[in-house]
Parts: structure tokens; sequence; C-alpha cells
């Protein structure tokens, strides 16, 4: 049974461009959260979506895009890269959104650097 | 002041020994407790959970939870070779966000 998938591995992209990163849930998971981590550090919530509505955004700027599709993939855009937008992007699949939850599954990630 | 604290180690213990973890927080609203391990290039993975105070047990694995000191621990007893990766803390507020701590890297030498 396939965990969450998610692509590019990798990815270096130059200061201003614009990247897209992807994202499969577990079969059956209706909701996606996308974290970044940079190097040293831990998670930091960017956006949750359930059922191809925004649940829920973090602290980060408008730069940063997600959406969510009817098979429940999503993707997680960033515009005019920085090159602190270097990191680990997490995508973790949830299967409902459930307000009282601890579970999440996390995939490998897509490490991103800005150069 | 962050929500989540964690000291980053990187703490080096030899195979056998009983390993703690810890985490701080300032937010007394907390409700749900978690521990991830996270090898390296790899996603974290759930350990345990524990909802308000108390203690759980899993195997070799015990997580306990001090509202009162706003203080979350993880112990390993008979750590592993296997056991060396990065431990995150993470906690939730019903229905909010979860926030981590930085990770504490462990080495268990054989």
């Amino acid at each position: 049974d396939a965990g969450v998938t998610q692509s590019p591995t990798h990815l270096i992209k130059t200061r201003g461009q614009h990247v897209t990163l992807r994202c499969s849930p577990i079969s059956g998971h209706k909701s996606v959260s996308w974290y970044q981590q940079v190097l040293g550090q831990g998670p930091q919530f960017i956006f949750q979506y359930y059922e191809k509505e925004e649940r829920g955004r973090g602290n980060f700027p408008d730069r940063f895009s997600a959406r969510q599709f009817p098979n429940y993939s999503s993707e997680l855009n960033v515009n005019a890269l920085l090159l602190g937008d270097s990191a680990l992007y997490l995508c973790a699949s949830s299967l409902i959104y459930v307000q009282s939850s601890y579970e999440q599954y996390f995939g490998p990630g897509t490490r991103l650097t800005v150069t | 002041q962050k929500e989540v604290e964690q000291d980053p180690g990187p703490l080096s213990v030899p195979e056998g020994a009983i390993v703690s973890l810890n985490c701080t927080y300032s937010n007394s609203a907390f409700q749900y407790f978690m521990w991830y391990r996270q090898y390296s290039r790899k996603g974290p993975e759930l350990l345990m959970y524990t909802y308000s105070s108390g203690n759980k047990e899993d195997g070799r694995f015990t997580a306990q939870v001090d509202k009162s000191s706003k203080y979350i621990s993880l112990f390993i007893r008979d750590s592993q070779p296997s056991d060396s990766a990065t431990y995150l803390c993470a906690m939730r507020v019903t229905g909010n966000q979860f926030y981590f701590g930085t990770g504490t890297s462990l080495t268990v030498i054989p």
C-alpha cells in the first residue's frame, strides 16, 4: 500500500523563479497539509486542505499558495523564490479533517535549493 | 518566545542506555502531544501521541506529559543503533495547527 508520495525529490531553482511541488496522499485520505522544514529546524505549518478547501494557513507570505484537486492530490506553489525558501517541503495526509486529531502521515519531502 | 522549545543536542549514548528527550512549551491550551522520529532525508514518522496529561508506554518507548510544568518527555529504554535519528516533539490545540520543536539528534553507539 503506497504511502504519501511527493515529486520531485530534489529541485534547484534560481532566485526570482517560481516552483510547483506535488503531493499524492495515501489512498482514501482527504486532507493534505504542507510544511516547510529548514535545515536544523522542525517542520513549520504552511497550509492544510480538506475536500479541496483551505482549512488552515500558517504564517507564510502570499508568495506561497496551494490547491487540492478532486482526486485529493495537492500542489504547493511558491513565487518569486528567495534564498531563504531553500528547505525540505513536506506533505502530510490525514484520513479526514478532524479538529481533535493527532494522526498525519508524512511523505519523504521535496528538497528545494534556491541559488 | 517560541511555542515549543526543544534541545537540539546532539545526543550520543552507548547501546543499551536509557535516553531522555524533552520539550517545553508556552501555550497552556495544547492538548495533543506527539513524538515523531525522522531519519536522514526522510519525512517524520509518528512514534507516539498523548492526549492531555499522563504517561503512555509502547514497547521500549514511554511518553510523559506534565501540563502543570508545560513539559513533555520521551524515554527510550535499551536504546539500539537503529534508534539513531532526529526526534521531533509536536503539539496541537484542538482545531488548530501542529507546532513542532526543532528536533533532537540522537546517535546510539554500538
